[in-house]
């Protein structure tokens, strides 16, 4: 089956950039969904086809999808970004929606 | 606006039943594919099944293939989950999403539901 690698933590401070990253086997050749998800609370859908953004979502997140790599960037992180983020995908090969492990962001 | 409700959740004992049920309310809910994600305490994201608009056809995760059931009626604008032969590891906060339906091929969920705990403890 279909396995999608993230890193479990990553940490940003204010202002500056955090990506994070979301590994496959070719997965550039699939369409990537991102997810954000708060203590206590439901996912948020914040990018899907690699690189666009539900409305109300800022412009401060985006995406890209490359070789064996998928990547969430949110510019200028802030206080309210902290969160555990997922990537998805559709394995037509399986008929299966993969999650990766997820990364937990801390601002610093 | 979009909101879908989760009810059903409960404890139950190891080898035991439970239905699962999603009312959905601010969207055609008959024009929707629909799935269950769960979340185990702790731990990240499981999907578990989908289900077109149509139920035409059903798709399961392995861990609950033969076990869980999802089903839906447009009538009603109603998702439901039938888990059978529930063990400890289905242990869970259940949620509904809404898939997107933007692109064949793809499943983008973009509205949840806040979910219901489900919990197999003897």
């Amino acid at each position: 089956s279909y396995v999608l690698t993230q890193p479990p933590s990553l940490s940003v401070a204010p202002g500056q950039t955090a990506r994070v990253t979301c590994g496959g086997s070719n997965v550039g050749s699939k369409s990537v969904r991102w997810y954000q998800q708060k203590p206590g609370q439901a996912p948020v859908l914040v990018v899907y086809d690699d690189n666009d953004r539900p409305s109300g979502i800022p412009e401060r997140f985006s995406g890209s999808n490359s070789g064996n790599t998928a990547t969430l960037t949110i510019s200028r992180v802030e206080a309210g970004d902290e969160a555990d983020y997922y990537c998805q995908v559709w394995d037509s090969s399986s008929d299966h929606v993969v999650f990766g492990g997820g990364t937990k962001l801390t601002v610093l | 606006e979009v909101q879908l409700v989760e009810s059903g959740g409960d404890l139950v004992k190891p080898g035991g039943s439970l239905r699962l049920s999603c009312a959905a309310s601010g969207f055609t809910f008959s024009t929707y594919g629909m799935n269950w994600v769960r979340q185990a305490p702790g731990k990240g994201l499981e999907w578990v099944s989908y289900t077109p608009s149509s139920a035409s056809y059903t798709h399961h995760a392995d861990s609950v293939k033969g076990r869980f059931t999802i089903s839906r009626d447009n009538a009603k604008k109603s998702l439901y989950l039938q888990m059978n032969s529930l063990r400890a590891e289905d242990t869970a906060v259940y949620y509904c999403a809404r898939d997107l339906g933007i692109k064949v091929g793809t499943i983008t969920l973009d509205s949840w539901g806040q979910g219901t705990l489900v919990t197999v403890s003897s």
